[in-house]
């Protein structure tokens, strides 16, 4: 079936360091959102790409989605500790339109 | 606008008991969803709710039952809990299917003996 993988799973940087987590999806998507989850918290929407090609940046963060929108990245330049959490991308499935999960990058920021 | 809430946030169940998840979303959404997570796995669908009176099975329904009570309300119910049911679960809404952003509650962190 239809999977959204992530890579990696677990990132361990310094406080400043870019952090790059990378989505890829068995099947062709017709758009891509990323989700954060902060340590005990629930998932919160971050962005939503749909074009093929598409560049959005929110302050340090910047998504992508790639040419044949089978794949997509989140960049977090000079990373700080509100940064840390696990970051989630999602695609719909091409049969029935729910959203289908990547396995989560968790990023750890040490000070 | 409280958004999505759930209730309880914590429960311990002994295997057989049954129990009833709670769900409301206050922001007209059409669209309700109940996810579970597991360490590792990511967010896997159980059931969804594309309208009032309507639910379709998601990634892993067995064990589940789902009632849409009216358009602001998803009840998730385990009829006879096993410890493979451990898991946090998370209800969330939306405006459309696959389209729009999905809202999630605080979660409910169950627990199995």
């Amino acid at each position: 079936g239809q999977q959204v993988m992530q890579i990696p799973q677990y990132q361990h940087v310094q406080e400043g360091e870019d952090f790059t987590t990378y989505c890829n999806s068995s099947t062709t998507l017709s758009n891509i959102q990323w989700y954060k989850q902060r340590p005990g918290g629930h998932p919160v929407f971050l962005i939503q790409l749909v074009k093929s090609g598409e560049v959005k940046k929110q302050k340090r963060l910047t998504f992508q989605f790639g040419e044949a929108k089978k794949n997509s990245s989140l960049h977090i330049t000079a990373t700080q500790t509100t940064d840390v959490g696990t970051y989630f991308c999602a695609g719909p499935n091409y049969n029935t339109d729910k959203l289908i999960f990547g396995t989560g990058t968790r990023l750890q920021v040490f000070p | 606008n409280a958004g999505v809430t759930q209730t309880p946030k914590f429960q311990v169940l002994k295997t057989g008991q049954s129990m009833t998840l709670q769900c409301a979303q206050d922001m007209n959404h059409n669209s309700m969803y109940w996810y579970r997570q597991d360490p590792g796995m990511g967010l896997r669908l159980i059931y969804y709710s594309a309208s009032e009176g309507t639910t379709d099975k998601g990634e892993v329904p067995n064990g589940y039952n789902v009632s849409r009570l009216n358009k602001r309300e998803f009840s998730l119910r385990l009829e006879s809990a096993a410890p493979s049911q451990t898991s946090v679960y998370f209800c969330a809404s939306s405006g459309d299917r696959g389209t729009y952003e999905q809202y999630f509650g605080p979660g409910t962190r169950l627990t199995v003996t």
